[in-house]
């Protein structure tokens, strides 16, 4: 079965960066875009990005250009969001989700924290 | 960027009941709208993709309408485990998402 399966908690500093790491299973890693997404506290889903395991080419939203770096390690099918110059805003839990037309599978996410 | 509004912000039933939901978009998205539902600690689960197909496992009181900007999600008939909330989504980069619609029991 697919499953898609994140790495743990992060607390940070403002300033200080993350990398969160999101496992694939259960189908072929190459054919699937995988995109992350984050929910701040109460608040609603809003898209980041997405990489193509295949070639590893990126597209990022317009907010997150020059912060964020998506990564893939198809050795391992996994793939990384790195985001940088935290600030508390960023606290929220990081999911990623592979795409056909939608989202059909997600991870259960990754909560980041930044606090000083 | 594609802007969706939902509408109603909130919405009341009790079991049994119909709901329907709205999602409004800023320029046509033609049929290429998402519905998810998602439940308090979990991450969001795919109910209907292309407007109007449901996802596999997905019950048949969930039925989507709609295309061009304005789609509605209806739930025929409320069980207890449909009190959530309800956010669309749609496809055009960059990807958007609607503000979401919190469906509580009345």
């Amino acid at each position: 079965q697919v499953q898609l399966v994140h790495s743990g908690t992060e607390v940070k500093k403002p300033g200080a960066s993350v990398k969160v790491s999101c496992k694939a299973s259960g189908y072929t890693f190459t054919m699937f875009y995988i995109h992350w997404v984050r929910q701040a506290p109460g608040q609603g889903l809003e898209w980041m990005g997405m990489i193509n395991p295949s070639g590893g080419s990126t597209t990022y939203a317009q907010k997150f250009q020059g912060r964020v770096t998506m990564t893939r390690d198809t050795s391992t099918s996994t793939v990384y969001m790195e985001l940088t110059s935290l600030r508390s805003e960023d606290t929220a839990v990081y999911y990623c989700a592979r795409s056909t037309t939608s989202f059909d599978y997600w991870g259960q996410g990754t909560l980041v924290t930044v606090s000083s | 960027e594609i802007v969706l509004t939902q509408s109603p912000a909130t919405l009341s039933l009790s079991p049994g009941e119909r709901a329907t939901l709205s999602c409004r978009a800023s320029q046509s998205i033609s049929s290429y709208l998402a519905w998810y539902q998602q439940k308090p600690g979990q991450a969001p689960r795919l109910l209907i993709y292309d407007a109007s197909i449901r996802a596999t496992g997905i019950p048949a009181r969930f039925s989507g309408s709609g295309s061009g900007t304005d789609f509605t999600l209806t739930i025929s008939s409320l069980e207890p485990e449909d009190f959530a909330i309800y956010y669309c989504q749609q496809r055009s980069d960059p990807i958007t998402f609607g503000q979401g619609t919190r469906l509580e029991i009345k």
